[in-house]
């Protein structure tokens, strides 16, 4: 199957920094990429979609000026979080969909975000 | 609004033995439906998906899941567990392309526990 690479997989922050976190469809163009949050031992919550080449749409309750997503190219999307807090400690997991017509969404591996 | 529910939290079963997880949706429309498995620490895998036709789908690594539309259920099931089986179990929900519900909603979970 289509796969889909997180970078990092782990990061370690302090309180008040921004951290990028990057996610790349290695083998497929990804016209549309989501990404969600998993806080421990709960389900996986969708954040924002991200278009190829237009703006992030957010779900309701997302700021998006604290969750930056950039979908600068068919294979990229990056999620920055700016300005951590310990609150926003949690996992973060991007999928990446084929093309248009296809609903199948390939899932990342997702990245351990600790914001101390 | 669409959602999905799985009862269980948490399943214990022997290896070996016979497993269902039991998934039940609401959704306005015909849904798509689908199981993922997550491991610890890492992205959702695939395991099975329904979006029309047969409404017993066969997946990876020996599981099936039947699409019974009267009770709202997707229930996965799988004759003999292995040790390797022991993860992370979510059901979700989405909507077709042309329906503009394409993002995915998840249930809370299903932890399974294999007992040697």
């Amino acid at each position: 199957g289509a796969v889909v690479s997180q970078h990092p997989s782990r990061v370690i922050c302090k309180s008040g920094t921004s951290v990028k976190i990057e996610c790349r469809s290695l083998d497929f163009q990804a016209t549309t990429m989501f990404w969600y949050r998993q806080f421990p031992k709960q389900s996986l919550m969708l954040m924002a979609t991200s278009n190829e080449g237009s703006k992030a749409t957010y779900e309701q309750g997302v700021e998006k000026d604290k969750f930056l997503i950039n979908h600068a190219s068919l294979t990229l999307s990056t999620l920055t979080v700016t300005s951590a807090h310990p609150e926003d400690s949690s996992f973060y997991i991007c999928s990446a969909r084929e093309w248009e017509g296809r609903q199948r969404q390939f899932f990342g591996p997702g990245t351990r975000l600790t914001v101390l | 609004a669409q959602s999905v529910t799985q009862p269980d939290i948490h399943i214990t079963v022997s290896e070996g033995a016979s497993l269902e997880l039991r998934c039940n949706y609401s959704y306005g429309a015909t849904p798509y439906l689908f199981w993922y498995v997550q491991s610890p620490g890492q992205g959702l895998q695939l395991l099975l998906k329904y979006f029309s036709g047969d409404t017993l789908v066969q997946g990876i690594k020996g599981f099936e899941a039947e699409f019974k539309r009267s009770q709202s259920s997707f229930n996965l099931r799988k004759p003999s567990v292995h040790w390797s089986d022991a993860a992370e179990y979510f059901c979700a929900v989405g909507g077709s392309i042309i329906q503009g519900a394409q993002k995915l909603v998840f249930g809370q979970g299903t932890r399974l526990t294999i007992n040697p």
